[in-house]
């Protein structure tokens, strides 16, 4: 079984910090990973993807994340975070060539301060 | 090219109603999956399709069902419907099982 531990509900941040979101996962085999947004009111958009290809992935919007398999973790981060980031973002993780769904963390609202 | 396309966007039913939520893929992907939004379980696989056929299924019970056309879209439906059914309903869409899937905007469901 798979499964996804993102560590803090709630995030804040001030404008122009780092934003750091930490995602855990649990998986028997080599998984693919991913960071999903979403804006209030809206769908799930695809931030970034890890596919076993490069440790260090880089998205949209400046995000970029890096697969660490001894930590199995899959932390995402920004170097300077803008208004316009303020939204809950997932982790998903998909080990099973998509036949069993993708499984999600709970979610992490990224607060903004100005 | 237009993106997932989810309808309606928005209602409200009655309990022991039933429901039924339609999708349209992305133009040229096979693959369609639902899932179920809510503030305590959070995101949930419901079933994914592909050429007309469940490949799987979550933890759901057997109220929760679904199809997939010959062109790609899919419905899903949901019968007897209960007060903890109130979610958010996502589907997303792939070029094939497996494959990067990317989300329509959902539909909120309300049951009262």
């Amino acid at each position: 079984a798979q499964s996804v531990t993102q560590l803090g509900s709630h995030v804040s941040v001030s404008e122009g910090a780092l934003v750091l979101l930490r995602c855990n996962y649990s998986s028997s085999v080599p998984p693919y990973l991913f960071w999903y947004v979403q804006y209030p009111n809206q769908g799930l958009q695809l931030l970034l993807k890890y596919t076993s290809a490069a440790t260090l992935v880089k998205g949209i919007n400046g995000f970029e994340a890096e697969f660490k398999k001894s930590e199995t973790s899959f932390h995402l981060t920004k170097p300077s975070a803008h208004m316009s980031d303020a939204a809950e973002y997932f982790c998903a993780v998909d080990s099973g060539g998509g036949a069993d769904g993708l499984t999600f963390g709970k979610g992490t609202h990224l607060i903004i301060q100005p | 090219k237009a993106g997932v396309t989810q309808t309606p966007r928005y209602l409200i039913k009655t309990r022991g109603q039933q429901v039924t939520l339609s999708c349209s893929p992305i133009s040229g992907h096979r693959s369609v999956s639902w899932y179920q939004q809510t503030p305590g379980q959070g995101l949930q696989f419901l079933f994914e399709y592909f050429s007309e056929t469940q490949r799987n299924k979550g933890n759901f019970p057997g109220r929760f069902s679904g199809r997939q056309f010959s062109n790609s879209r899919s419905e899903m439906n949901v019968s007897t419907l209960e007060l903890g059914d109130s979610a958010l309903y996502l589907c997303a869409s792939s070029q094939e099982p497996g494959n990067t899937i990317y989300f329509g905007e959902g539909s909120w469901l309300t049951v009262v």
